[in-house]
């Protein structure tokens, strides 16, 4: 079955950078384009980012634009989101997400278990 | 990217049916046949429950349905079960591949 699994986070200081990492698993990573979604604490779900199956189109939320970057390794089934800049208002748990099979455009699915990044001096 | 408008709370007792809204602009939900609804119940992942406004994935029982008007997407839920107590969020392509979510409706079921 799907299984996607990130890693990366911790508590890091306001302005400096962090990467996250999702391993793939149970399907054609290299055929699924994939997105990055986060939570704040107590708080609702904002998408981040997307990229394409290939790699060469990437998509980012208007908050994070210039910081972030979302990249694929699609030979080790790896999805990264490098998150530089960081400030306290990105503290959340960020999920790795793939885009779902019966509707690209309309629908998220499945989501990983989340890891959570702080950001905090 | 404004966030898709949600009541912050529905609640219904067993067995009736509660309907959660979802109000975005013709730039996302009015714009586009791509409406999907997600369940999270505490401290997990959420899970697709609808996608493309009204179709269920596979194992997602046909009591939880969805539906578009214009700029407003609703999730109706039927036959409510205690194990529906979760929160919900809808989420809507907003184009040039770009979404946006809703800000969350906690589903309580008395």
């Amino acid at each position: 079955q799907v299984q996607l699994v990130e890693s990366g986070g911790g508590v890091v200081q306001p302005g400096r950078s962090l990467r996250l990492s999702c391993a793939a698993s149970g399907f054609i990573f290299s055929s699924s384009g994939m997105h990055w979604v986060r939570q704040a604490p107590g708080k609702g779900l904002e998408w981040v980012a997307f990229i394409s199956y290939d790699g060469n189109n990437k998509y980012y939320a208007d908050s994070v634009k210039g910081r972030f970057t979302i990249s694929r390794d699609n030979s080790k089934n790896t999805l990264y989101l490098q998150m530089n800049s960081l400030r306290a208002e990105d503290t959340a748990v960020y999920y790795c997400a793939k885009e779902s099979d019966s509707s690209g455009y309309g629908g998220i699915d499945p989501w990983g278990q989340g890891t959570l990044v702080t950001v905090s001096s | 990217q404004s966030a898709l408008t949600q009541p912050r709370s529905v609640s219904g007792s067993p067995g009736q049916s509660v309907t959660i809204s979802c109000t975005g602009t013709s730039s996302d939900v009015g714009g586009y046949n791509y409406v999907s609804w997600y369940q999270q119940n505490p401290g997990k992942a959420p899970k697709l429950m609808i996608y493309d406004i009204s179709k269920r994935p596979s194992g997602v029982p046909d009591r939880f349905s969805g539906s578009k008007s214009g700029n407003t997407a609703s999730l109706t839920i039927s036959g409510l079960q205690a194990e529906d107590e979760a929160d919900y969020y809808c989420n809507s392509y907003a184009g040039s591949f770009t979404w946006v979510f809703g800000g969350g409706t906690k589903l309580t079921v008395l």
